[in-house]
């Protein structure tokens, strides 16, 4: 099944203590991005990653870390975490470009303490 | 700026009517929109897109229209069902070309 997966999907976690996320998409998508969903805020995006080894940053990427070392994968590391990176985070890829239709993961929901 | 904003926040309908949701966008420049449908704890599922060479575009009992002349999109469900109750984004991209750009989003309730 044709999907991107993104793990955990919860987590709790505590100010300072380094932690990453991981997605992975199975389609072959040259496209990936990470976007944080706060309420009232909308979808915002913090990196982007156009093709192996080159990525972006986004509208929000203080704080946060990504790199694309294989198609497949594109993880966020938090190596400070802090209270305002409480979100919920959504990974998404396309195969070509952010302007073709983007799939979403299932989302991570993230709470620092 | 760039923009993508809805009219309303919530729109409550029954099962078998049809449903409209707007969405009014700022960048005269923009040349693709997608709408998305985010059910509770899910991610955004693509429901349909639409290019600005287009007024309309249907899919499965959604139709999408473009206005551009006001800068203006919507989004038609046809008789709506209880598993169309989510909340609904238009999006559209930023000036680079690098990002989407979501609206805040409409919550449909949908009630049998």
């Amino acid at each position: 099944e044709a999907q991107v997966t993104q793990n955990p999907r919860y987590l709790i976690t505590v100010t300072g203590k380094k932690l990453t996320v991981t997605c992975s998409q199975n389609m072959n998508h040259e496209y990936m991005s990470w976007y944080r969903q706060d309420p009232g805020l909308g979808l915002r995006q913090i990196y982007y990653s156009m093709n192996v080894e080159v990525t972006d940053k986004g509208d929000v990427p203080e704080g946060y870390k990504v790199s694309r070392k294989e198609k497949r994968n594109f993880p966020l590391i938090l190596e400070s975490p802090s209270p305002n990176q409480t979100s919920l985070y959504f990974c998404a890829s396309s195969p070509q470009g952010v302007k073709n239709i983007q799939y979403f993961g299932a989302g991570t929901r993230l709470s620092v303490l | 700026g760039e923009s993508v904003g809805l009219h309303l926040p919530t729109l409550s309908v029954q099962e078998g009517d049809n449903s409209i949701i707007n969405c009014a966008y700022s960048n005269s420049a923009s040349d693709y929109f997608i709408w998305y449908k985010q059910e509770s704890g899910k991610g955004p599922q693509f429901i349909i897109d639409i290019r600005s060479n287009m007024d309309k575009r249907q899919g499965q009992r959604v139709t999408v229209l473009l206005n551009k002349t006001v800068k203006h999109l919507s989004l038609q469900i046809a008789a709506t069902q209880p598993g169309d109750s989510a909340v609904y984004f238009c999006a559209d991209f930023n000036q680079a070309g690098t990002a989407l750009i979501f609206g805040k989003g409409t919550t449909l309730s949908v009630s049998s």
